[in-house]
């Protein structure tokens, strides 16, 4: 069964620096997502993107974060500049169509130190 | 905006006995997920509920969505350590592009 897959598995990196979690989503889904989950806390929603532009994004979804569809395979969410805060759990989600269940892959642990 | 309750937040039962998790809605439903995640994974989809009244089972899990569409439970019959996990309940935003989540309900099963 297609499956959504992300990497790396676990990223450390130090406050203020880049990172970049990147995605393939199911290869013939539309629509993809980028939720994060902070240790204990729930899934929260960070942005969707569909047709190549953001079609949703949340509060947490600031100035420091972008997405990107560089080609026809990968989604990638991009941290500008990292806080301690931004250490979490991001999943990658993906869909062939809206209102139906999204697929998740197994999610980048990111901390910062 | 749309919120998502779950209850309980977790639940320790005994291998073989039955139990139910209920999700509960600030506005009406208009689809409802149920998810299963084990520690440190993503989220793995379990049953999609849409119509009220409607009732989904699959192996020993039954989900439930209740006739107003506010409310929802999954329930699990002679539970296994194999059921141990967080599951979570998910709804689409109407006119939104997201599914939201509840908190989640931790399962323990104990053998």
């Amino acid at each position: 069964e297609p499956e959504v897959t992300q990497t790396p598995s676990h990223q450390v990196t130090q406050m203020g620096q880049e990172v970049i979690l990147r995605c393939v989503p199911i290869s013939n889904h539309l629509y993809f997502y980028w939720y994060r989950q902070i240790l204990g806390q729930k899934v929260e929603f960070l942005v969707s993107f569909y047709n190549n532009e953001i079609s949703e994004k949340s509060e947490i979804f600031d100035d420091q974060f972008s997405v990107e569809r560089p080609d026809g395979s990968n989604f990638t969410l991009k941290i500008r500049s990292t806080k301690l805060e931004d250490s979490a759990m991001y999943f990658c989600a993906s869909h062939s169509q809206r209102n139906s269940p999204l697929h998740f892959g197994n999610g980048t642990r990111l901390t910062v130190t | 905006s749309q919120e998502l309750e779950q209850s309980p937040q977790s639940l320790i039962v005994q291998e073989g006995k039955n139990l139910t998790i209920n999700c509960t809605s600030s506005k009406t439903l208009y689809g409802l997920y149920w998810y299963k995640q084990k520690y440190g994974e993503g989220l793995i989809f379990l049953m999609m509920l849409q119509k009220g009244g409607e009732e989904k089972s699959h192996e020993k899990i039954t989900a439930k969505l209740d006739e107003k569409k506010q409310q929802s439970s999954l329930h699990i019959t002679a539970s296994q350590p194999s059921h141990a996990g967080i599951y979570l309940c998910g709804a689409d935003q109407t006119g939104g592009f997201k599914t939201i989540f509840g908190a989640g309900t931790r399962l323990f099963v104990k053998a």
